[in-house]
């Protein structure tokens, strides 16, 4: 089955510098690679995602990208802000087989330093 | 609207004893996965839904955790004879699931599950 690999587990950023998550995954037949936030005492949210026939997709100060080849992909947060601080998961998917359950990484705790 | 919901918020029970988890998942969508957060670790599937049927149940730790969903909404976790590694927050999960392109999955906030 697939396995998704994520690092740092942790993660400080001086308020309005940059941050980049890493994942790595293992089946070359997924195809769908959502990120989720998940703030403390609540469920995960979506916030960018990204299919395998795009390398890059950017929202505001969100961006993904994705290199199929070295089944790799990267989240990127520039500006950070305070509200910024969370767990953030990623995860993958095969699209297209009815279900589509995710497998996600182990998480990242991002902290932004005011 | 009103999105994925789930009750109780917080349950606490004593090794042996049997728990149900309730999840509401959003009006009309048809898929419904549930999934378990263990401290510390990243989430793990348990079930999925199309419908009324379940034709994934491949994430189910043991014959201990069964679940059913009715008239295409409303799904129950039961675990029975809860032990303390069942101890996690278990996230519902539910999406339009209409085929093509994936559909994105919307998560409830949880229920805590300590088993003492």
């Amino acid at each position: 089955g697939e396995n998704v690999e994520q690092h740092p587990s942790t993660l400080s950023v001086q308020e309005g510098d940059s941050a980049v998550i890493k994942c790595t995954y293992s089946d070359s037949a997924s195809n769908y690679f959502p990120w989720y936030k998940q703030e403390l005492g609540k469920g995960p949210q979506l916030i960018i995602d990204i299919r395998s026939n795009v390398g890059e997709k950017k929202d505001q100060r969100i961006a993904v990208t994705l290199n199929k080849t070295a089944k790799h992909f990267s989240l990127h947060i520039t500006e950070t802000q305070p509200e910024d601080s969370a767990v953030y998961f990623c995860a993958a998917s095969r699209e297209g087989f009815g279900n589509e359950k995710l497998t996600f990484g182990t998480g990242t705790r991002l902290t932004i330093i005011p | 609207g009103a999105g994925v919901s789930q009750s109780p918020s917080n349950k606490v029970t004593e090794k042996g004893k049997d728990v149900e988890l309730r999840c509401d998942p959003i009006s009309g969508h048809t898929a419904l996965y549930w999934y378990r957060q263990s401290l510390g670790q990243g989430l793990e599937f348990l079930i999925y839904f199309q419908g009324n049927s379940a034709p994934d149940k491949s994430g189910l730790p043991s014959d201990r955790f069964s679940a059913e969903r009715t008239g295409g909404s409303v799904s129950t976790l039961t675990i029975q004879r809860t032990q303390q590694e069942d101890s996690a927050v278990y996230l519902c999960a539910s999406s339009l699931d209409e085929g093509g392109a994936v559909d994105t999955q919307y998560f409830g906030p949880g229920t805590r599950l300590t088993v003492l």
